[in-house]
């Protein structure tokens, strides 16, 4: 069990570029949560898949934002041209689809624009 | 709509120390899921506990301890005889009893200092 991973740990990145995360989460699980977390605040729902589906996406989910998870295993969050209000830790879990909410989180990945 | 309040900002104590954590929830469902969660300062996330809305048993794992009371809308963690391991930020988190509590919502943490 190598745990959920996250990849950049840290990306620093200019108002208005593009930027991408990936996280692999444990290998059998079938769930797949992404969160932002703002300092001082404790994370925000943003979207889930169950397998390659996105079953929900958060109103704080902008057209800037999309997420995918094409065969089920990874998944990348893409961020367009990014604001400086997107700056923020941004995590991931992955679970079995009956864990009842007893997730696995990664290391996240913090994206600071400027 | 769902809410977590966790109105301890910051808290510090000295080890050995027992230390409680207040977690106040707001919902309209009738069933729910309660969650603990530890984020120490490696930041990923961990799971502490989960308790069903149906459930009011307190319940007891080691030095932690937790207290479900549904006629306040609360559940509190306490750590007895805290050390400085435990110094993190900890997260109260609710979800709707939907069958795989598939959306948690988190309060804002209380950051817990142990200290020698």
């Amino acid at each position: 069990d190598t745990g959920v991973s996250q990849n950049p740990r840290h990306k620093i990145t200019k108002r208005g570029q593009n930027v991408t995360f990936r996280c692999d989460p444990i290998s059998e699980h079938n769930r797949l949560y992404w969160y932002r977390q703002t300092l001082g605040q404790g994370p925000e729902f943003l979207t889930y898949f169950q397998n390659e589906a996105q079953l929900e996406k958060s109103r704080l989910l902008s057209d800037r934002f999309s997420a995918e998870r094409p065969k089920g295993s990874f998944s990348t969050l893409e961020i367009q041209r990014t604001e400086q209000g997107d700056s923020a830790m941004y995590l991931c879990a992955s679970s079995h689809r009956d864990s009842l909410g007893a997730w696995y989180f990664g290391p996240g990945t913090r994206l600071t624009v400027t | 709509a769902q809410k977590v309040t966790q109105a301890q900002t910051e808290i510090s104590v000295v080890e050995k120390e027992d230390v409680t954590l207040d977690c106040v929830y707001e919902t309209r469902d009738t069933t729910y899921y309660l969650f603990w969660y530890k984020q120490p300062p490696s930041g990923e996330l961990v799971f502490l506990i989960r308790r069903n809305s149906f459930d009011e048993q307190n319940e007891i794992s080691g030095r932690y301890s937790w207290n479900f009371q549904k006629s306040t809308s609360s559940f509190n963690f306490t750590i007895t005889a805290s050390q400085v391991v435990d110094s993190a930020v900890y997260f109260c988190a609710l979800s709707p009893e939907d069958g795989t509590a598939s959306k948690l919502t988190f309060g804002t943490g209380t950051r817990l200092q142990v200290t020698l």
